[in-house]
């Protein structure tokens, strides 16, 4: 079975501020990983995901997440934040051997801060 | 706007009743996938479809069901509703070269 944990049901940071958003997984065979964002009363937006290749991904809005396999975790981080960037934040995992639903993180909620 | 379409967006019923969910995939995405969105339970796939087939089932209730049609559209029905089926209820499809879901807004069903 999959899973995906997500450690904190939210994260503050100041706008201009580097931010990370937790994220670590179990699966049984490969993984494919995604992070997704939810803004108030809408639906999940795809940010990136990583299949394989560099650890570092690039996505949306200036998102950007790392992969590590020793530690099983995919941290979503950016640069400098932005006030807009305030939303749910999910984890995502596929088994790439176990089907194709995908199962996710109970969610962070990101407070960005002026 | 991902292209996946669901309607409605608000559902208020009762307890007891049915409802019909209704989604449109994108153009050309053959997978659909159900999942319910709540407070206590956070995102729980629920089944996917597949071309017109089942292809996994989640943690679906056996008063719910779902199926895809030949235009690839795809209903969630949900029978005798109970206060705890209040939820979202998204839609998501995919094409088989890519692994991504892109989801829909959602349809908020709320059960009086």
């Amino acid at each position: 079975a999959q899973s995906v944990a997500q450690p904190e049901d939210q994260v503050n940071v100041a706008e201009g501020n580097p931010l990370t958003v937790k994220c670590t997984y179990s699966v049984s065979g490969n993984p494919y990983l995604f992070w997704y964002v939810q803004y108030p009363n809408r639906g999940l937006q795809f940010l990136l995901k990583y299949i394989t290749g560099d650890n570092l991904v690039k996505g949306s809005y200036g998102f950007e997440a790392e992969f590590n396999k020793s530690q099983t975790s995919f941290h979503l981080k950016k640069p400098s934040a932005l006030v807009s960037d305030s939303a749910l934040y999910f984890c995502a995992v596929r088994d790439v051997d176990a089907g194709n639903m995908l199962t996710f993180g109970g969610g962070t909620r990101l407070m960005v801060k002026p | 706007d991902s292209g996946v379409t669901q309607t409605p967006k608000h559902l208020i019923t009762a307890t007891g009743q049915r409802v019909t969910l209704r989604c449109s995939p994108r153009s050309g995405d053959l997978s659909v996938y159900w999942y319910q969105q709540s407070l206590d339970q956070g995102l729980q796939f629920l089944i996917q479809y597949y071309n017109g087939e089942e292809r996994a089932k989640g943690n679906i209730l056996e008063r719910f069901s779902a199926q895809q049609f030949p235009d690839l559209h795809s209903e969630l029905n949900l029978s005798s509703l109970e206060l705890g089926d209040s939820a979202l209820y998204f839609c998501a499809s995919s094409v088989v070269r890519e692994p991504e879901a892109f989801f829909g807004q959602g349809t908020r069903l709320t059960v009086v």
